[in-house]
């Protein structure tokens, strides 16, 4: 099975910007997670989705959102980017019938804010 | 709050000379506490889940262990191969799905 893909690889966008990241999780995964990784604070959950369902938000504002497709891609839009947001955005699925078992993380989204 | 501390941040050994990481956490509730291994440009990769106090989870060098307070990450005669940033992570009762993770120990192994 193909891993979980994420594209862009890289990218650079300037304050106030919006951008949108793509996720292609496992085939038959049906969960799909995001997460922001930097230096200073680690790996934070942004949010899951679940069939199209948001299942669980994390502490971000409003300026970050995702949505879920029919066949289990994800998207996350951060919109009027600034400084701080710089990081690397991970996404993550896993089985559909396993709450408490592994994630299964793709490369991520280096992005950069000027 | 919950809250996870990983000690230490860097930790540099001689092949084959075995060491522990360690993985403090503070949670309501603990669902599971998950390692993963991160090597540079790639995302996390799962290593064990472990579930309740006393429980041992044990793959080639690497065994993890938990207690109600804390896990630890044994790797016995490390190789080069694995030197990576080693990631411990909670899921708690009233964080539903989301992990909290701690922010990691680079591990770095020379031969």
């Amino acid at each position: 099975k193909a891993g979980v893909t994420q594209t862009p690889r890289y990218l650079i966008k300037t304050r106030g910007q919006q951008v949108t990241l793509s996720c292609s999780p496992i085939s038959g995964h049906r969960s799909v997670s995001w997460y922001q990784q930097t230096p200073g604070q680690g790996l934070q959950f942004l949010f899951e989705y679940f069939s199209e369902t948001q299942r669980n938000k994390g502490n971000f504002p409003g300026r970050f959102s995702g949505r879920q497709f029919s066949n289990s891609r994800s998207e996350m839009n951060v919109s009027t980017l600034e400084l701080g947001d710089s990081a690397l955005y991970l996404c993550a699925s896993r089985e559909p019938t396993e709450v408490n078992e592994k994630l299964f993380f793709g490369s991520g989204t280096q992005l950069s804010v000027l | 709050e919950d809250q996870v501390t990983q000690s230490p941040e860097a930790l540099r050994l001689q092949e084959g000379e075995s060491s522990s990481l360690n993985c403090s956490y503070t949670v309501s509730g603990l669902r599971g506490l998950f390692w993963y291994r991160q090597d540079p440009g790639k995302g996390p990769e799962f290593l064990f889940t472990l579930y309740s106090a006393g429980e041992e989870k044990e793959k080639e060098r690497l065994k993890a262990t938990l207690t109600k307070k804390e896990s630890f990450l044994h790797i016995t005669a490390p190789k080069p191969e694995d030197s990576a940033t080693y990631l411990c992570a909670v899921q708690a009762n009233q964080a539903g799905t989301a992990l909290i993770f701690g922010k990691g120990t680079t591990l770095s192994v020379s031969s």
